[in-house]
C-alpha cells in the first residue's frame, strides 16, 4: 500500500475563496481522521469518520469546514469561505480499528499533509 | 480523557541515550500508552505502544511502572536524524488519538 495519500501537498489561495483538501486512506482501515496543525495550536483534531461515518465533528472550528466520505476510499475536507487564519497544515490520517490480538491498535498511519496559505 | 505532561524540549547528543518521561497520572484501567515522532514537514510516525513493564522495538523501548501514572521513552545512542518533536498519548479507544504539545528532541554532534 502507498500509504495515506493527501492532495494537494500545496495550496495557496486568497481569502473568501474554497479550498478542497483530499484524502485517500490505507485500504483496510475503518477509521479517518483530519487534523490541523498550527505553530500556535499544534495538532488539533477536527473530525473523525468510522466506516465512512461522521463520529464526531467537535473539532472543527466553523460551519466554514465540512467534511465528507462518500467511500471507503476517499475524504474531503472543505473551507468555505477561507480566512487567513486557516492557514495551517491539515494532516489526514487512517487507522484500523481491528485489534492486534489482545491489544487494542493505537498504530495511525499519516499522510505527508496539505500546506495550506490563505492570503 | 487522560491528560499528559511532558518537557517541552530535551537537548542531547550523537550516540546518547535519551529518556522523554510523560505523566499521565489519571490513566484508566483500559488505557493503553502510545508514542509517535514527528519530523518537520511531515506527518507524525508511530513508534511504540504499551500497557504495562516493558516494551523493546527495534526503534525505541517503552518502560512503564506498576501504578502506569508515568511512562518513558528511551532511544538508545541517537543520531542527528532523531531530531524530532515525540508525542505521549493515552488512548482510551482507537478513534481517541489526541496529541499533546509533545516534546522537542534536538540532538547535537
Amino acid at each position: 500500500d502507498a500509504g495515506v495519500i493527501q492532495s494537494p501537498r500545496h495550496e495557496v489561495t486568497e481569502m473568501g475563496q474554497e479550498v478542497t483538501l483530499r484524502c485517500k486512506p490505507i485500504s483496510g482501515h475503518d477509521y479517518l481522521f483530519w487534523y490541523r496543525q498550527t505553530m500556535m495550536r499544534g495538532l488539533e483534531l477536527l473530525i473523525y469518520f468510522n466506516n465512512n461515518v461522521p463520529i464526531d465533528d467537535s473539532g472543527m472550528p466553523e460551519d466554514r469546514f465540512s467534511a465528507k466520505m462518500p467511500n471507503a476510499s476517499f475524504s474531503t475536507l472543505k473551507i468555505q469561505p477561507s480566512e487567513p487564519r486557516d492557514s495551517a497544515v491539515y494532516f489526514c490520517a487512517s487507522i484500523s480499528g481491528r485489534p492486534q490480538g489482545a491489544r487494542m491498535n493505537t498504530e495511525a498511519f499519516f499522510g505527508q499533509g496539505t500546506r495550506l496559505t490563505v492570503v | 480523557l487522560a491528560k499528559t505532561t511532558q518537557p517541552i524540549s530535551m537537548d542531547s547528543y550523537e550516540g546518547q541515550e535519551v529518556n522523554i518521561t510523560c505523566s499521565h497520572n489519571n490513566i484508566a484501567t483500559n488505557d493503553y500508552i502510545t508514542w509517535y515522532q514527528q519530523f518537520p514537514s511531515q506527518g507524525p510516525r508511530f513508534i511504540i505502544q504499551g500497557y504495562k513493564t516493558k516494551v523493546t522495538n527495534e526503534v525505541a523501548s517503552l518502560f512503564i511502572p506498576a501504578d502506569r501514572k508515568s511512562s518513558t521513552l528511551s532511544l538508545p545512542r541517537v543520531s542527528l536524524s532523531d531530531t524530532a518533536v515525540y508525542y505521549c498519548l493515552v488512548v482510551t479507544y482507537t478513534d481517541k488519538l489526541i496529541f499533546g504539545t509533545g516534546t522537542r528532541l534536538q540532538v547535537f554532534p
